[in-house]
């Protein structure tokens, strides 16, 4: 079945360094992937997405790397701010089936 | 703001109620989606509509029931509450079936007490 897992559920990151929070999904028929941040009492907020037929894709400060073959997911952000601090969740949509699967989410904190 | 619009945010209420949860989506947009994200659950997809017809359902319980209004807006009525039922509900939308992306709103909080 679909599922989309995280590898460490938090990461501490020193201000100013880059972040990579990684994803593994399992359905290899999914197509569609998107990257969310949810702060504390807020709903999850777009960051960046990316369609199966890309390997990488660049925002701003952040980056989206597929690995289509070993069915990983990571996202980096380039120097990390304290604003960064968050839950980051990786989603995957397959197919017709629009809904989003999320993974279980990392917990990104910035140190001072 | 995100553009879509979740009441209440907060409702408190006891074992065995009935409750209703409104979101309007963003304009333009005509696919609602239902998520619930408990502590042990993480955000469990429930339902989907688009214009008006549902499309997609995920673990909805049979106590739980959503639709779409002519006006896209959308409700989640939530019967027979247990304690297990508190959560965050998030809704979001997106413009057709989801291939664009989706907003979500800020959540309404459930405590069933």
């Amino acid at each position: 079945g679909e599922s989309v897992g995280l590898h460490l559920p938090t990461l501490s990151v020193q201000e100013g360094d880059n972040s990579i929070i990684n994803c593994a999904y399992s359905n290899s028929a999914s197509d569609y992937f998107i990257w969310y941040k949810q702060e504390s009492g807020k709903g999850p907020q777009f960051i960046i997405d990316i369609r199966s037929n890309m390997d990488k894709r660049q925002g701003q400060r952040v980056t989206v790397l597929l690995n289509k073959t070993v069915k990983h997911l990571s996202l980096q952000i380039a120097a990390t701010q304290p604003g960064d601090s968050a839950v980051y969740f990786c989603a995957e949509v397959t197919g017709t089936a629009s809904k989003l699967t999320f993974g279980t989410g990392t917990r990104l904190q910035v140190t001072l | 703001d995100s553009g879509v619009t979740q009441t209440p945010k907060h409702l408190i209420t006891a074992t065995g109620q009935r409750v209703t949860l409104r979101c309007s989506p963003r304009s333009g947009d005509l696919s609602v989606y239902w998520y619930q994200q408990s502590l042990d659950q993480g955000l469990q997809f429930l339902i989907q509509y688009y214009n008006g017809e549902e499309r997609a359902k995920g673990n909805i319980l049979e106590r739980f029931s959503a639709q779409q209004f002519p006006d896209l807006h959308s409700e989640l009525n939530l019967s027979s509450l247990e304690l297990g039922d508190s959560a965050l509900y998030f809704c979001a939308s997106s413009v057709d079936l989801g291939n664009y992306g989706y907003t979500f709103g800020s959540g309404t909080r459930l405590t069933v007490v």
